[in-house]
């Protein structure tokens, strides 16, 4: 199993532009989250989904969209992007969202992402 | 709403305990997590509390206690690895993800 993987590692973007950001899992969870953290901070909420074609506004959405088309992925979209948004943004999952112990979630890498 | 108290900084000797507190305010109760993060790293599952009580896996204990809504990460036999922020978390109610405090960072010193 290869967990939760997120491609790019790095990006540097202009004000303006517009990327996705990938995240995948093979371990048919129907969860999955997509968080931002800034330097010394927590992590914050951008969306979740609580499987495919459903998804839901997380603490901080604004700037961001995502998609959830199969069980696997979960895209988030950054358009026009902002100096705001220069953060490292992480992709989760979990086989629930609470109780019976099986909360637990898996983190992918990271996306460290630079706005300039 | 939901938020989560927990001390910014804590430093500790290589070989000894410390202690991570964590005081909640939630709407409803469903557990306390705790989670690991590594300098450049991404997080981990530590534990879940979904009782009173502790709750110990090797090195490291969490405790619970919900009539003082408060929690606890126990580490033992500190070692430098141990070095890292930790964040403790909780659901906003029963059917949302998790919400984050913002994390504690460990540093563990010879």
């Amino acid at each position: 199993n290869a967990g939760v993987t997120q491609t790019p590692k790095f990006r540097i973007l202009k004000i303006g532009q517009s990327m996705t950001l990938q995240c995948a899992q093979d371990m048919n969870h129907n969860y999955m989250y997509w968080y931002r953290q800034d330097p010394g901070m927590g992590l914050k909420l951008i969306y979740y989904s609580v499987g495919a074609g459903i998804t839901d506004k997380g603490e901080v959405p604004n700037g961001y969209n995502v998609s959830r088309s199969t069980t696997e992925d979960f895209p988030l979209r950054l358009e026009l992007a902002a100096p705001s948004q220069t953060s490292v943004y992480f992709c989760a999952s979990s086989y629930s969202l609470l109780l019976a112990g099986d909360n637990e979630q898996f983190f992918g890498p990271g996306t460290r992402l630079t706005v300039l | 709403g939901q938020s989560l108290e927990q001390p910014s900084e804590v430093t500790a000797v290589e070989g000894a305990i410390v202690q991570i507190n964590c005081t909640y305010q939630t709407s409803g109760f469903y557990g306390l997590s705790w989670y690991q993060q590594h300098d450049g790293g991404a997080p981990t599952f530590l534990s879940y509390n979904a009782l009173d009580g502790l709750e110990e896996t090797g090195r490291f204990s969490s405790f619970l206690s919900r009539s003082d809504s408060y929690g606890y990460l126990l580490l033992q036999e500190l070692q430098m690895k141990d070095s890292a922020s930790y964040f403790c978390a909780a659901p906003h109610s029963g059917n949302t993800p998790l919400v984050f405090g913002k994390g504690t960072r460990l540093s563990v010193i010879a």
